[in-house]
């Protein structure tokens, strides 16, 4: 069974639409990430959470806001969705190891805003 | 600006035929340098984390190698299943707890048998 999982893996929406993306992990860390990927832009940070209580921005937050309802789960929601927004999203996760955090993604989910 | 580019953007191999790939980076202090391979329509995989310049990795076909500028990412004897886009991202020392990853736009990499 994959370690992170995210769901749905295809989506299709329409402007406007809230949507949200989940995901869960079985790896027991406590840090989890969202992640969107643009043909051309490379994977960029939408939000990260070192833990439950902790949630920060990334670098594209505008437009995205995220829930941490425990260790292993992490929601991703688009609250009007445009159509700029399409994209792949891949959640992620690491743990604290000290020297470099090497994260480990999830399947992916592709997003389609009409 | 902590940057990340890689090149070159696609190489097309002979089954067999070694090559390097290369990541150039600009980073506020390195904390890792993170190689992951990434499949069409799936979310990159772990390869390799190199922490300080001199350092070498290898897993089967792959090698790593790490300055104090760059990155190498060697590949000896490709097979048709090396084919993927391999991407390069690094982890600087950030003020608070960011943990960022600033990834490159990849290498899409094709062996033909």
């Amino acid at each position: 069974d994959a370690d992170v999982t995210q769901t749905p893996r295809n989506r299709i929406t329409k402007t406007g639409k809230r949507i949200m993306l989940e995901c869960s992990q079985t790896k027991g860390h406590d840090r989890m990430y969202w992640y969107r990927q643009d043909p051309g832009l490379g994977l960029r940070l939408i939000y990260y959470s070192f833990d439950v209580k902790d949630i920060n921005k990334g670098e594209i937050s505008d437009g995205y806001s995220v829930s941490r309802q425990a260790q292993a789960k992490f929601s991703l929601s688009l609250e009007s969705a445009i159509p700029n927004q399409t994209a792949l999203y891949f959640c992620a996760t690491s743990d604290n190891a000290g020297a470099g955090e090497t994260q480990y993604f999830g399947p992916g989910t592709r997003l389609l805003v009409l | 600006e902590d940057q990340v580019t890689q090149s070159p953007e696609a190489l097309r191999l002979q089954e067999g035929e070694s090559s390097s790939l290369n990541c150039s980076y600009t980073v506020s202090g390195l904390r890792g340098l993170f190689w992951y391979r990434q499949d069409p329509g799936k979310g990159p995989e772990f390869l390799f984390t190199l922490y300080s310049a001199g350092e070498e990795k290898e897993k089967e076909r792959l090698k790593a190698t790490l300055t104090k500028k760059e990155s190498f990412l060697h590949i000896t004897a490709p097979k048709p299943e090396d084919s993927a886009t391999y991407l390069c991202a690094v982890q600087g020392f950030y003020g608070g707890a960011t943990n960022k990853l600033i990834f490159g736009t990849g290498t899409l990499l094709a062996v033909q048998p």
